[in-house]
């Protein structure tokens, strides 16, 4: 069994760039999550991806953006980069129907300059 | 909407010791309870979670957490800790399985 995995595992950008992070989720999941961790916080929900919809999402704005492709794998897309928007980006999948469990990948540590 | 509030930032506690990581929640509806363990440089792993039934659940690992809900806590608990127990803990609440809502992280370091 697969687990959940996310490229690239670490990235530079500066202020106002563009950047897309990728997740695989764990085979036979069919829902992915979004979050991001900054430095001494915990995971902040971003959004929810169900079957290709968004099925969710936390406070924030809309240059956060998401896709979700048939075979369940999904994007972070982050337009006009802040120096905020540094942080470890975790992508988690889950099988929809429970109500239990999230599966994390490693993150995407993402550093604006 | 629901929030979680994890008392401790840092424990620190000496091998074989017990500890005890708190977590307190708040939400207006049922919710579903976990902790998740986080090591240096990566993802989280869930240690364990209350969905329904029993009050009292464990790990495979000898950590178990209690469901109080007249004081809305979902507290950590462990009788003797391992150096490799010394990792970041993250309680967090559910209400549909949607979306979870993380504390801010308590940082458990066992020292020899």
């Amino acid at each position: 069994e697969t687990g959940v995995t996310q490229s690239p595992t670490h990235l530079i950008k500066t202020r106002g760039q563009q950047v897309t992070l990728r997740c695989s989720s764990q085979s036979g999941h069919n829902t992915v999550s979004w979050y991001q961790q900054a430095l001494g916080q915990g995971p902040q929900f971003i959004f929810q991806y169900y079957r290709e919809e968004e099925n969710g999402r936390g406070n924030f704005p809309p240059r956060f953006s998401g896709l979700q492709f048939p075979n369940y794998s999904s994007e972070l897309n982050v337009n006009a980069l802040e120096l905020d928007d540094s942080a470890l980006y975790l992508c988690a999948s889950s099988l929809r129907t429970d109500a239990g469990e999230l599966f994390f990948g490693e993150g995407s540590r993402l550093t604006v300059l | 909407a629901q929030s979680v509030t994890q008392l401790d930032s840092q424990v620190p506690v000496f091998e074989e010791a017990p500890v005890e990581l708190r977590c307190n929640y708040s939400s207006s509806v049922s919710v579903y309870l976990f902790w998740y363990v986080q090591y240096p440089n990566q993802g989280l792993q869930l240690l364990l979670k209350y969905l329904s039934g029993s009050t009292l659940v464990e790990s495979i690992n000898g950590f178990e957490a209690e469901f109080n809900k007249s004081q809305t806590s979902f507290h950590l608990r462990k009788p003797s800790v391992h150096i490799s127990d010394t990792a970041e803990y993250f309680c967090a609440v559910s209400v549909s399985g949607n979306q979870f809502y993380f504390g801010t992280g308590t940082s458990l370091t066992v020292i020899p």
